[in-house]
């Protein structure tokens, strides 16, 4: 079935460090493919998003390009803040399914001024 | 506007306790999803409705777990008995669409329940 998987964390870093998150994913067809973040005490929330190949969605400095040749969906921050620290959730949604969000096991980020 | 709201934030029972939890999506958002998001996991959904229906509930173990949404506003769903394994974090999202296209999912904070 589909599936994401995204490295672990905690992912540490001092402040304006650049930032990447791995997310590679499985799918058949041509799924659309999402982060999401939640910061402590809160819901999860959409940051960006990618529905199809070679898109590149944005927000709030981050970034993150749909690569289909290597079913891909790294998280880039060029200069984080310490109020970027959260956890970051990689997902998608198959194309026979799109309600249906599959979720990656989430990775930590601590940036420390 | 008001998110989606959730209660309790937090719940502790023994096993075998029967427990609730509640949901008030945002208004006018016809689509409401239960996920379950165990410690160190991402969420898993549960259950999807569309104004009053449960249109995807193949993921709610339905020896315990129940929902409703009557009306097709507010939702609760149930677990009874509940097991030491039911321990997560219960999250309810809306949207304003179904199927076919992506609407985003608004999700509410939450509500983590300890089974001791």
């Amino acid at each position: 079935g589909d599936s994401v998987t995204q490295m672990e964390g905690p992912v540490t870093l001092s402040e304006e460090a650049f930032l990447t998150i791995n997310c590679t994913y499985t799918a058949t067809g041509y799924p659309s493919l999402f982060w999401y973040v939640q910061y402590p005490g809160e819901g999860l929330q959409l940051l960006l998003k990618a529905t199809k190949a070679d898109d590149k969605g944005s927000n709030k400095g981050f970034e993150a390009t749909y690569r289909k040749e290597t079913t891909s969906f790294h998280l880039e921050k060029g200069s984080v803040q310490v109020s970027d620290s959260a956890v970051y959730f990689c997902a998608l949604s198959s194309s026979y399914n799109t309600d249906k969000l599959i979720f990656g096991t989430g990775t930590r980020l601590q940036v420390f001024p | 506007e008001a998110g989606v709201v959730q209660s309790p934030r937090y719940k502790i029972i023994e096993k075998k306790q029967p427990v609730a939890f509640w949901c008030n999506p945002i208004s006018g958002h016809n689509t409401l999803y239960w996920y379950r998001q165990n410690l160190g996991q991402g969420p898993e959904l549960l259950i999807r409705y569309e104004n009053e229906e449960a249109v995807d509930d193949s993921q709610l173990p339905k020896d315990r777990f129940s929902a409703e949404r009557l009306k097709g506003v507010d939702s609760t769903l149930k677990i009874q008995p509940a097991e030491l394994g039911d321990s997560a974090v219960y999250l309810c999202a809306s949207s304003s669409q179904g199927q076919g296209i992506f609407y985003e999912q608004y999700f509410g904070p939450g509500t983590r329940l300890t089974v001791t």
